[in-house]
C-alpha cells in the first residue's frame, strides 16, 4: 500500500450541493495531482498542485478548485454538484525529482451525487 | 494534448498462459510508461514503468516494452495466474511542470482456471 490517504471514502450529495474531499500525500511528496474516474473508464486529469500552488489543468470547469496546504496535504472542493460528477476521485501524491514523477494513487473517494 | 489508445478492452486467458497488452500514444514528448493493476474497488497499484530512454524493463513475470519510433509500448504479463484478474491501465507522461498523466481506457485482464 501507498501512504498516500484520502477521506472520506463514501459520499452522497444531491444536485447543485458543495463537497470538499482530503488527501494527505505520501511521505516526502510535494505534489498531488487529482482524478475523476468515472464508472468504467481510466483516471481523468483535474488538476495537480505543487508548492501550494495550482501546476496545471485538466479539462474541468472552474466549479472544480483546489487548495494544497503547507503540509502538502490537498483538498479538492467542487461547487455545484451535477449527476455526472459522480464517480471515483483520486489523489496521487508525487515528487517531481528528474527521475521521481511516479504518481502514488490514495485509496480513492467515491462520491454519488443524487 | 497527449492521447493514449489502449487495446484489447477484455482479454480473457488460461492460467499459466501469456497475456499481452498494447498503448499508442500521440505525444511525442511523452517520456514517461507507467502501468497500473485495478482491482474492482481499489486504488490503481503502479506494477512497472518504463522511461523513454528504456526499450525493454522486465520485473519477474511482468515486462514491458517501447517503441518510441512508432510510438506504443506494451505489458506482458507471463505464466498468469488467477490473482492477476484485475483491469490494466496503461498512461502516459511528460515530466517536468504540470506532469499529469494521461490514462488509457482499461483493459479488464481474467484468467480463468
Amino acid at each position: 500500500e501507498t501512504g498516500v490517504t484520502q477521506s472520506p471514502t463514501h459520499l452522497i450529495k444531491t444536485r447543485g450541493q458543495q463537497v470538499t474531499l482530503r488527501c494527505s500525500s505520501q511521505s516526502g511528496h510535494n505534489t498531488v495531482s487529482w482524478y475523476q474516474q468515472a464508472l468504467g473508464q481510466g483516471p481523468q486529469f483535474i488538476f495537480q498542485y505543487y508548492r501550494e500552488e495550482e501546476n496545471g489543468r485538466g479539462n474541468f470547469p472552474p466549479r472544480f478548485s483546489g487548495l494544497q496546504f503547507p503540509n502538502y496535504s490537498s483538498e479538492l472542493n467542487v461547487n455545484a454538484l451535477e449527476l455526472d460528477d459522480s464517480a471515483l476521485y483520486l489523489c496521487a501524491s508525487s515528487s517531481p525529482r528528474t527521475d521521481q514523477e511516479t504518481q502514488y494513487f490514495g485509496p480513492g473517494t467515491r462520491l454519488l451525487v443524487l | 494534448g497527449e492521447n493514449v489508445e489502449q487495446h484489447p478492452s477484455t482479454l480473457s486467458v488460461q492460467e499459466g498462459d501469456s497475456a499481452v497488452i498494447k498503448c499508442t500514444y500521440s505525444d511525442s514528448a511523452s517520456n514517461y510508461f507507467p502501468w497500473y493493476k485495478q482491482e474492482l474497488g481499489k486504488r490503481p497499484q503502479l506494477i512497472i514503468d518504463i522511461r523513454s530512454n528504456v526499450g525493454e524493463k522486465k520485473d519477474q513475470r511482468i515486462a514491458v516494452t517501447l517503441n518510441k519510433t512508432a510510438k506504443h509500448f506494451s505489458l506482458h504479463i507471463t505464466e498468469t495466474q488467477p490473482e492477476d484478474s484485475a483491469v490494466y491501465f496503461c498512461a502516459a507522461q511528460t515530466t517536468g511542470t504540470a506532469s499529469k498523466l494521461t490514462f488509457g481506457t482499461g483493459t479488464r485482464l481474467q484468467v480463468t482456471l
